[in-house]
């Protein structure tokens, strides 16, 4: 377990609709990142957070967005979704920024019919 | 973009071989990290590696930077079933314009056939 919450653990839509991945980080963490991971596919880097603050952005889509909130629990957001949007989408938390190991959540499975 | 590319892409072995895989960066780290992914579970870190060629061992794995900070390598040495697993190089590129996101490797799926 490592310490890292994220909900829903699986999640069927369909395609046009928007939908909501929660993340909690690990106690004390600050930053947080979103990756997306297809079939097959490695880790895809959309966004990070830390402290509440954007840090970095990746190749997120338009139709994404997010944000990390006080307490330092994050959202992200996925509208008008397409078929092409399923995925499993992992959220991984790190103490600092730049040179510290992440630890990832177990990962939202977002199936697009 | 920075890319990170990694070799081989499947890798099957008979329990008790070794194995390697290459993660090549096309622009010059500044670290880079190595996670393993079990199948159906989620990245967990396994090391990070900082200066030009370091080379760390954890028990069977061995890690290496290469000198020019664009390469990278794991090696595990008499592979056991619990190795099974993907593994994913990531690393940080040097320059300020990417500095801050860490850009993971397709990985390498390893298969232990007892």
């Amino acid at each position: 377990d490592s310490g890292v919450t994220q909900t829903p653990k699986h999640l069927i839509t369909a395609t046009g609709q928007r939908v909501t991945l929660r993340c909690s980080p690990r106690s004390g963490d600050l930053s947080v990142y979103w990756y997306q991971q297809s079939l097959d596919q490695g880790l895809q880097f959309l966004i990070q957070y830390y402290n509440g603050e954007e840090r970095a952005k990746g190749n997120i889509l338009e139709r994404f967005s997010a944000q990390q909130f006080p307490d330092l629990h994050s959202e992200l957001n996925l509208s008008s979704l397409e078929l092409g949007d399923s995925a499993l989408y992992f959220c991984a938390s790190s103490a600092g920024t730049e040179n510290y190991e992440q630890y990832f959540g177990p990962g939202t499975r977002l199936t697009v019919t | 973009g920075q890319q990170v590319m990694q070799i081989p892409q499947y890798q099957h072995v008979q329990e008790g071989e070794d194995f390697t895989t290459y993660c090549n960066s096309s622009t010059t780290l500044s670290n880079i990290q190595w996670y393993k992914q079990r199948p159906g579970g989620h990245p967990v870190f396994l090391i990070q590696l900082v200066k030009s060629g370091e080379v760390k061992k954890q028990k069977r794995l061995t890690f290496q930077f290469g000198e020019a900070k664009k390469n990278s390598s794991l090696h595990i040495t008499a592979t056991q079933t619990t190795d099974v697993g993907t593994y994913f190089c990531a690393g940080r590129a040097i320059s300020s314009g990417s500095a801050r996101q860490l850009t993971f490797g397709s990985g390498t799926q390893l298969t232990v056939l007892p």
